[in-house]
């Protein structure tokens, strides 16, 4: 039973370039969230897709975008990259069905740095 | 969304039970209390949930008071590879509101 999974695990860019990364949610889940977590902080919520629309939205400008397939796995994109945005970036998977406290399975997450 | 509060680092030794108490004074009445533990370059791995009362597994128990105003996590004989980050959170995590993660607690275990 596959678990989420993250590509690519590691990126670099420069600043003002733009980045797509992708998530697969876990066998059988269907929301997927995205969390960008800062050396030595929490992860911090960025968006939430459940039946391939943006549910939630946590406190991120616009140049954070996301999508979501029929097929469940996700997209985070991101454009015009600052020095700022270099953090680990987290997905993580759910089942809407399962109710309200249904766990949250993470990703390991894709080092993203901006140079 | 209820804020928490949580030590930020404890130290402890191998076969000692650590305890991690986390604060949360406006938890709402549906909320539910989740901890996760997270490993360096790893994602948050789920450990516990509860509501009220206490929650075992096997691999922690989780004390919630009446009040629900706090909640301890207690970990039992902890090992080195108990080392990590541990992150008390509160709330839902389904489309009508996004789990927020604090700080968390930094976990040392000694040999």
């Amino acid at each position: 039973d596959a678990g989420v999974t993250q590509s690519p695990t590691h990126l670099i860019k420069t600043r003002g370039q733009q980045v797509t990364l992708r998530c697969s949610p876990k066998s059988g889940h269907d929301t997927v969230s995205w969390y960008q977590q800062a050396l030595g902080q929490g992860p911090q919520f960025i968006f939430q897709y459940y039946e391939e629309e943006e549910r939630q939205r946590g406190n991120f400008p616009d140049r954070f975008s996301g999508h979501q397939f029929p097929n469940y796995s996700s997209e985070l994109n991101v454009n015009a990259l600052l020095l700022g945005d270099s953090a680990l970036y987290l997905c993580a998977s759910s089942l809407f069905s399962a109710g309200d406290n249904s766990p949250l399975h993470f990703g390991n997450g894709t080092r993203l740095t901006v140079t | 969304l209820a804020k928490t509060t949580q030590p930020i680092s404890m130290d402890s030794y191998e076969g000692q039970e650590v305890n991690i108490t986390c604060s949360h004074n406006n938890i709402a009445t549906n909320d539910y209390i989740t901890w996760y533990q997270q490993f360096p370059s790893q994602g948050p791995r789920f450990i516990i949930q509860g509501y009220k009362t206490k929650v075992t597994n096997e691999v922690a128990s989780l004390f919630i008071p009446a009040d629900r105003k706090s909640s301890t996590l207690s970990l039992p004989r902890v090992s080195l590879s108990d080392t990590a980050v541990y992150y008390c959170l509160v709330g839902l995590n389904t489309g009508r509101r996004a789990l927020t993660f604090g700080s968390g607690t930094r976990l040392q275990v000694q040999p």
